[in-house]
Order: structure tokens, then C-alpha cells, then sequence
């Protein structure tokens, strides 16, 4: 167990629908990571929060937003899905540096299916 | 960040040690050497990392050539809960502000199995 949380653990949904994943971080951690794993694409990083600013973008959609929370806890909103969406959703959180700030601590991820 | 390459699969019976190893040729001074395993679609799990020295932790070894152009992850006693995917990534560590930032860039990895 990493200490991250994310829910749901599995979501089924249509084409052109909005959903949002949740994630918590480990106690502590100031750092939100997301990505995204599909078959074709393999793992993807999306974007990064640290205590509520974004502070690197990856390979995020337009359609797809994200954003941190004053308790630290992280959303993945995605809208206007399409069939391609379906794909495993991590979240992860890191140290500070004063910890161990090399390590990303995955949470066990959405499944998202898109039919 | 530096591409890596590593091959697609090995095998590895139970008990020995697994050496994985990972070509990074075009890897920068300020780059570090990252590995991530991932056990049946659960979450990466972060094994080790390392700069320039050899580092060792409770679950792996890495040892990187004097070059820095290439590396090996070893499993001492390679066990069935071992079988995974184990990903090399190479990245420039970022810092500011009290935290470190920056993706991690996932390759292809190497399928692990580990035999009985």
C-alpha cells in the first residue's frame, strides 16, 4: 500500500460524457501527479500540482482538467469522452525534499471504460 | 530527458539473481537513473535511483558504468512476486520551491518473469 488513494476504482461510461477522477495524496505530500496508461500509448504523464498550482504539463488533452484542493486531495475531470479515452488513470504523490523527493509513490488507479 | 532502451523480456528462475539492464547513451551530467516496476497493471512502484555511484536498498542493486551510458538493476533472490514490468527512466531532478517536479517519461520496459 503507497499511501495513495484514488477513486473510483473502476468507471464504465459513454461516449461524449464528463467524469472525475479523485485522488489522495500520501499525508504530507504536497506533489499531485497524474498519468495515463493505455494500451497503444503505454504510460503517459498529464500534469502536476504542487499545494495547488499547476507546475508541469505533459500530454493533456484540452478536454481533460485537473486541479488541487486546499486539502491537498487531487480531480481529473474529463469531458466529451471518446472511445480512445479508455485507459488505466494513475495518480501519484512525491516528498517533500526534505524526505525522500526522488520517489513518486503511485496510488492503485482508475480504470476507466468508455463504450 | 535521455531515451533508454531495454530489452523486452527475460526470464529468471526463482531464487537467482535478475539482471536487467538499460541503455542510456545519450545521457546528460544532471541526469538521474530512475527504475519503476509495475506488478500486473497495479501502480508503479519506485525501486531505486542513482547518479553516478552504485546504490544499493532493501529490493534492488543498481549499478551504473563509469560512462553513464548504461546501467543494470539486480534482484539479488529473484522471487515470483517479482514478475513484473521493470521500467528504466533517466531525467534531470528539478527542485524549487521545497518540492521536486517533473514527469516520469515511461519507455516500454522489460517483462520480467521470474520461473519457479
Amino acid at each position: 500500500d503507497s499511501g495513495v488513494t484514488q477513486t473510483p476504482k473502476h468507471l464504465i461510461t459513454a461516449t461524449g460524457q464528463r467524469v472525475t477522477l479523485r485522488c489522495s495524496p500520501r499525508s504530507g505530500d504536497l506533489s499531485v501527479y497524474w498519468y495515463q496508461q493505455s494500451l497503444d500509448q503505454g504510460l503517459q504523464f498529464l500534469i502536476q500540482y504542487y499545494n495547488g498550482e499547476e507546475r508541469a504539463k505533459g500530454n493533456i488533452l484540452e478536454r481533460f482538467s485537473a486541479q488541487q484542493f486546499p486539502d491537498l486531495h487531487s480531480e481529473l475531470n474529463l469531458s466529451s469522452l471518446e472511445l480512445g479515452d479508455s485507459a488505466l488513470y494513475f495518480c501519484a504523490s512525491s516528498p517533500r525534499l526534505a524526505g525522500r523527493p526522488h520517489e513518486q509513490y503511485f496510488g492503485p488507479g482508475t480504470r476507466l471504460t468508455v463504450t | 530527458d535521455a531515451k533508454t532502451t531495454q530489452p523486452t523480456s527475460m526470464d529468471c528462475a526463482e531464487g537467482r539473481a535478475a539482471n536487467l539492464p538499460c541503455n542510456h547513451s545519450t545521457i546528460s551530467g544532471n541526469e538521474y537513473v530512475y527504475w519503476y516496476r509495475q506488478i500486473h497493471s497495479q501502480g508503479p512502484q519506485y525501486i531505486i535511483h542513482g547518479l553516478k555511484n552504485n546504490e544499493t536498498n532493501e529490493m534492488a542493486s543498481l549499478i551504473i558504468t563509469e560512462d553513464r551510458k548504461s546501467s543494470t538493476l539486480i534482484l539479488p533472490h529473484a522471487t515470483l512476486r517479482d514478475t513484473a514490468v521493470y521500467y528504466c527512466i533517466v531525467r534531470v531532478f528539478w527542485e524549487a520551491g521545497g518540492t521536486s517536479y517533473g514527469k516520469l517519461t515511461f519507455g516500454q520496459g522489460t517483462i520480467l518473469t521470474v520461473h519457479p
